[in-house]
């Protein structure tokens, strides 16, 4: 069974950089779709964006896409989000998901991981 | 930019049919935007049950079931269970963009 766990730190500064990983085990990261997505307190969904492969395809939220980057290390069956320049608007809990074979869309997510920006 | 519209709310008695809709800003949601359904229940995270606008998971319960109605995606419900009260969230792609809908919180009463 494919499972996927977020890690990283709980809080972030304003105008800093939130950086958070997910590994996958169970399943591999190389030729699936890789996607970040989170949930304000309260709130609904927003997908943030998602690679295929490593230095492959990313596609991000236009209204994120100045701010993230997503990568991948398929040596540690992990992939990563980077969002610059946060604002307390970022704060969120952030999930980690992959599709499957034969699956557009999401099929596997991680339990999220609450990020809070604050000075 | 782009809107995908889902009901805020919906109440269903036990036993009951509901059917969720999924409508994008567009026009008319076709098999093209791939509509995928979660089910999230509180402190959780969401939870995949429809896939390619009709297709289940092995693990959606067989009372669950996706489909295309006019114009919209479409998540109904036949024998309501206590437990399916949660919120569930369409997505929709977009030429290589994902779009969720806000939800709809589903009651059960």
């Amino acid at each position: 069974q494919v499972q996927l766990q977020e890690s990283g730190p709980g809080q972030a500064k304003p105008s800093e950089t939130l950086s958070l990983t997910c590994s996958v085990s169970g399943g591999s990261v190389s030729n699936y779709y890789c996607s970040w997505i989170r949930q304000p307190p309260g709130k609904g969904l927003e997908w943030i964006g998602y690679i295929y492969n490593s230095g492959g395809t990313t596609n991000y939220n236009p209204s994120l896409k100045s701010r993230v980057t997503i990568s991948m290390d398929t040596s540690k069956n992990q992939f990563s989000l980077k969002l610059s320049s946060v604002t307390a608007a970022d704060t969120a809990v952030y999930y980690c998901a992959r599709d499957d074979i034969g699956v557009s869309g999401i099929m596997y997510w991680g339990q999220g991981t609450l990020v809070t920006v604050s000075s | 930019q782009t809107v995908v519209t889902q009901e805020p709310s919906l109440t269903v008695s036990p036993g009951g049919t509901v059917t969720l809709t999924c409508a994008s800003s567009t026009g008319a949601v076709t098999s093209n935007y791939h509509p995928n359904w979660f089910q999230q229940k509180p402190g959780q995270a969401p939870r995949a049950l429809i896939f390619g606008a009709i297709n289940k998971h092995s693990w959606t319960p067989a009372r669950f079931s996706g489909s295309l109605l006019g114009d919209k995606a479409a998540l109904t419900l036949s024998g309501v269970q206590p437990e399916d009260e949660a919120e569930y969230y369409c997505l929709l792609h977009y030429g290589g963009a994902w779009v969720f809908g806000g939800g709809t919180k589903l009651t059960v009463l």
